[in-house]
C-alpha cells in the first residue's frame, strides 16, 4: 500500500534554531501534500496545502514566513520552521493522498509518523 | 462556522464488546467522511472511506454509517480486542479541505 516517510521522528533544538522536516511518498506521485499540528490531546489542525511546483496555500493564521514550505519534487515536501521559540514545540504531520489511475479525489490520504519538536 | 464534534473524548469497553464511536458535524456537506486510528506518537491510519451517497460499509469488524440528514456517522468496532485500543478519528472533507474531528480515544479491557 500507498507508504509516507517522514523524517526526523523528534528534534530537540535550541531555541532560534530553525529545523526542516522531510515528508516522501515512497511508491506513488503526489502532486498535493498536506502538513497538520497536533497538540496532545487536541485534533489534527492543517497548517497548509503544499503543491508541487506551486506556492503552498496556508490556513488562516499560519504565519507562512515562519512555516516555509517546499514542494521540489512529486514525492518530495520540505517543512521548515524558522527561529523556532518553545511555542513551535509541537507534533508535525504531514500526508499525502494517492490520486490512482483515474485521479480520484475521494482517494484517502496517508500519513507519515509525524515529527515530535521540542524547542527548549 | 463548520464543527466535527466526537461525542466522547474517551470509551471504555469490555472485550468482546461491540465499541460504538460518534461523529456528529455542522454547518458542512462533506462529499465523504473517513475514519482513522491514530496510536500514541504515530501517524494516522485510514480505516474506512464512506461516501455522502452511501448509508452503510463494512470492512471485517468494522461498520460505518452516514446519515447525512442527521448529519452524523456511526463507527461500530465488533468483538473488541485490547488491540483495538486507540484514539479514532472522524474525517470530513473533498480533495483538498479535510477537516478532522477532535478523536475518542477507546480502551479496550481484557
Amino acid at each position: 500500500g500507498a507508504v509516507v516517510s517522514q523524517h526526523p521522528s523528534w528534534v530537540i533544538c535550541k531555541s532560534g534554531t530553525s529545523v526542516k522536516i522531510e515528508c516522501r511518498s515512497l511508491d506513488f506521485q503526489a502532486t498535493t501534500m498536506f502538513w497538520y499540528r497536533q497538540f496532545p490531546k487536541q485534533s489534527l489542525m492543517l497548517m497548509a496545502t503544499s503543491n508541487e511546483g506551486s506556492k503552498a496555500t496556508y490556513e488562516q493564521g499560519v504565519e507562512k514566513d515562519k512555516f516555509l514550505i517546499n514542494h521540489a519534487s512529486l514525492t518530495l515536501s520540505t517543512l521548515t520552521v524558522t527561529s523556532a521559540h518553545p511555542e513551535d514545540s509541537s507534533f508535525y504531520i504531514c500526508s499525502a493522498r494517492d490520486p490512482g489511475p483515474r485521479d480520484n479525489s475521494n482517494q484517502p490520504q496517508h500519513f507519515g509518523d509525524g515529527t515530535r519538536l521540542s524547542i527548549l | 462556522s463548520q464543527k466535527i464534534e466526537q461525542n466522547s473524548e474517551a470509551l471504555n469497553i469490555q472485550e468482546g464488546k461491540t465499541a460504538t464511536l460518534t461523529c456528529n458535524y455542522t454547518n458542512y456537506s462533506p462529499a465523504y467522511l473517513q475514519w482513522y486510528r491514530q496510536d500514541p506518537g504515530r501517524g494516522p491510519v485510514f480505516l474506512l472511506l464512506i461516501r455522502e451517497n452511501e448509508k452503510e460499509k463494512r470492512k471485517e469488524r468494522l461498520k460505518v454509517t452516514f446519515d447525512t440528514t442527521l448529519k452524523q456517522s456511526l463507527f461500530h468496532i465488533t468483538a473488541s480486542q485490547p488491540a483495538d485500543s486507540a484514539t479514532y478519528l472522524c474525517a470530513l472533507g473533498s480533495y483538498n479541505d479535510m477537516r478532522f474531528g477532535a478523536g475518542t480515544r477507546l480502551t479496550v479491557k481484557p
